[in-house]
């Protein structure tokens, strides 16, 4: 069984760009939730999908935008990049059925840098 | 959602037992207790988790009080892999819709 995988590991950016980061899924897994770890800090939810639909979202601007594909694998992409936003973004898989939901199954995270 | 708070660092040695608290005094009846940690350089990964009564799996053990505004997390023989930041999470009824939310958590020091 492969667990969740994101890539890439690191990048770096300059501040106005933009980023993509992508995340594999947990074989079997449904739902992907993305979250962003300042350091020092807990993670804090950005949004989560399920069935290809954004189902929940944080405090988060709009420039923080996702997709799910129909293999479940997920994007999270963010516009205009600020200093701020220089953090580790994780990725969590999980198989939500009817409802109940399941452990979340984190991957290694991609640590984002803008200069 | 409901908060947790957690001692900020604690410390243990190697082979000893570990007690983590958690206080979660507004705790609802149909929050779920879970617990997450994140070893260095690593995503999060699930501990344990319980409702109402005490629970044990392969990891740790979850001890939770009976009117349950607190529950401790016991690690029965701590190792040098156990150092991590541990979370005590809330969730609301199971539910997969319900994001985790974490706070600062605890981090373990083990002392070889």
């Amino acid at each position: 069984e492969t667990g969740v995988t994101q890539s890439p590991t690191h990048l770096i950016k300059t501040r106005g760009q933009q980023v993509t980061l992508r995340c594999s899924s947990q074989s079997g897994h449904n739902t992907v939730s993305w979250y962003q770890q300042a350091l020092g800090q807990g993670p804090q939810f950005i949004f989560q999908y399920y069935r290809e639909e954004e189902n929940g979202r944080g405090n988060f601007p709009p420039r923080f935008s996702g997709l799910q594909f129909p293999n479940y694998s997920s994007e999270l992409n963010v516009n205009a990049l600020e200093l701020d936003d220089s953090a580790l973004y994780l990725c969590a898989s999980s198989l939500v059925n009817r409802g109940q939901g399941e452990t979340q199954y984190f991957g290694p995270g991609t640590r984002l840098l803008v200069l | 959602d409901a908060k947790t708070t957690q001692p900020n660092s604690m410390e243990s040695n190697e082979e000893e037992p570990v007690h983590l608290p958690c206080n979660h005094s507004t705790i609802s009846g149909t929050d779920y207790i879970h617990w997450y940690r994140q070893l260095p350089s690593q995503g999060p990964e699930y501990v344990i988790h319980g409702l109402t009564s005490n629970v044990n799996n392969r990891m740790a053990s979850l001890a939770i009080a009976e009117d349950r505004k607190s529950s401790t997390l016991i690690l029965h023989r701590a190792t040098l892999r156990d150092a991590a930041v541990y979370y005590c999470i809330l969730r609301v009824d199971y539910s997969g819709n319900t994001p985790l939310v974490f706070g600062k958590g605890t981090r373990l020091s083990v002392i070889a």
